[in-house]
């Protein structure tokens, strides 16, 4: 079936440690979003690439970086985790010209600082 | 900048009877799209039902339903039937229908109502 997948679905990193969490999707939608979901809070966007191009929410910090290769894949750097970033990722895509259709989720990385 | 608001956090219903989950937002547009999603515990979120702003019929799938009021800016969900297998938490989203400029298609959640079914 196709759909979102985001590896790993828990990490554990040390503070301060370079971390990378990748997504993956087979819907070939030209939009992919990474969210940071704190425990009980509504998800935040951190950035999107529509096609190649990136998008960067204004209060997102400079600690998160993101890679898009090529459609298939998004990769989402924390240069230096803080234990505030201990959070859930959620990678979300959606289709151009379809914004009615809302988005498509993988199951989220959840990440722990220790 | 649109504003998503969910002032119940959590709610419980009994097995069998119905619940209706509210949600308020803040715009300036005439054209959007509303979301209820689903997040199960430890799993992915899942689209529940959509409403296009410009359409006034409210949208219902199966045992889902909205109330959605556009001069108030209300966009409530009601479940009916309620179903071991709908608590979860639910995010009230709000989608920009206009064309794409940075960020215009991005989802603005709610805080959440985390929903509970009593057996």
């Amino acid at each position: 079936d196709a759909m979102v997948i985001q590896n790993p679905r828990y990490q554990v990193t040390q503070f301060g440690k370079p971390v990378t969490l990748s997504c993956s999707q087979t819907l070939n939608h030209n939009v992919m979003y990474w969210y940071q979901q704190k425990s009980s809070q509504a998800p935040k966007l951190l950035f999107h690439y529509y096609d190649k191009d990136f998008n960067n929410e204004a209060d997102t910090p400079d600690n998160f970086q993101s890679r898009r290769p090529n459609t298939s894949f998004c990769f989402l750097d924390i240069r230096s985790p803080g234990l505030g970033d201990a959070a859930m990722y959620l990678c979300a895509t959606s289709a151009r010209g379809h914004r009615g259709d809302g988005y498509t989720f993988g199951s989220g990385t959840r990440l722990t600082v220790v | 900048a649109q504003t998503v608001t969910q002032s119940q956090p959590e709610m419980s219903v009994q097995e069998a009877e119905t619940v209706t989950l509210s949600c308020t937002y803040d715009t300036s547009e005439s054209d959007y799209y509303l979301f209820w999603y689903k997040q199960p515990p430890s799993r992915q979120m899942i689209l529940v039902i959509r409403q296009e702003a410009y359409k006034q019929q409210n949208a219902t799938e199966n045992r889902f339903s909205v109330n959605f009021q556009k001069a108030a800016k209300s966009f409530s969900l009601k479940i009916s039937d309620s179903q071991l297998g709908d608590a979860a938490m639910y995010f009230c989203a709000y989608r920009s229908a206009k064309n794409r400029i940075q960020g215009a298609q991005k989802l603005v959640f709610g805080q959440g109502t985390r929903l509970t079914i009593n057996p």
